[in-house]
């Protein structure tokens, strides 16, 4: 069974910058895995930030950045928000299957 | 304007078959490109990806339940339906439904539908 892992949690300072992963244990992530990011909210539904490795919504704040570093997908949030805290997860897909990876809790302290 | 709205029991007993709807607007399962998928995701645990129904039919299910999952279309009430059987508490989450569009996936969700499986 595939499994897609991220960073369970990760602290940034208001205004820093933060790279947040999402590796697959297939081996290296590409392109051809498309992968997405979302954010999540407690109690809300989860909102599309970035997809196909880096393209960003219309509503995606400029700040958020998505690539890929190292064999991994990436999503960089540069001049981090306090509204920014919340629960990140990457999307990889294999073959018309799709995966969600476990999720990185970002608090902005 | 997309929107997307779930809707079935909220509460289903172990063993029963589960059946949502995701009803939609602002655009067709007509057209190339398009599909919906169904995600869920468990209190306090993260998403998982259960189906996706694309326009022309073609389907794609998680490989861990496939065997229990099943996804059709009805594209003149632009309607999805998943059901799954043989419940479980297990399977307690909130069931989303999400637009897929060409080159884009999940843009657009629904506010998600908790299903609770008790006795």
């Amino acid at each position: 069974q595939t499994v897609v892992t991220q960073e369970p949690s990760l602290t940034v300072s208001p205004g820093g910058t933060v790279t947040l992963t999402c590796a697959s244990s297939t081996g290296a992530v590409t392109s051809g895995y498309f992968p997405n990011w979302f954010q999540q909210k407690p109690g809300q539904a989860p909102r599309a930030l970035i997809y196909s490795t880096s393209n960003k919504h219309s509503w995606t704040p400029a700040r958020f950045s998505g690539s890929l570093l190292g064999g991994k997908a990436a999503l960089t949030l540069s001049g981090v928000q306090p509204e920014d805290e919340a629960e990140y997860y990457c999307l990889l897909y294999y073959g018309g299957a799709a995966v969600f990876g476990g999720g990185t809790q970002l608090t902005v302290l | 304007q997309i929107t997307l709205k779930e809707s079935g029991p909220t509460l289903v007993k172990p063993t029963q078959t589960l059946t949502l709807t995701c009803t939609f607007s602002g655009f067709s399962l007509s057209t190339s490109g398009v599909g919906v998928g169904w995600i869920r995701q468990p209190p306090g645990k993260a998403l998982e990806w259960l189906a996706l129904i694309y326009w022309d039919d073609n389907k794609r299910y998680s490989p861990s339940l496939k065997s229990r999952l099943t996804i059709t279309k009805d594209t003149s009430k632009n309607q999805v339906v998943l059901t799954m059987t043989n419940m479980d508490p297990v399977d307690t989450a909130t069931y989303y439904c999400a637009h897929v569009g060409v080159g884009t996936t999940f843009a657009y969700w629904g506010q998600g539908t908790l299903v609770t499986v008790s006795s």
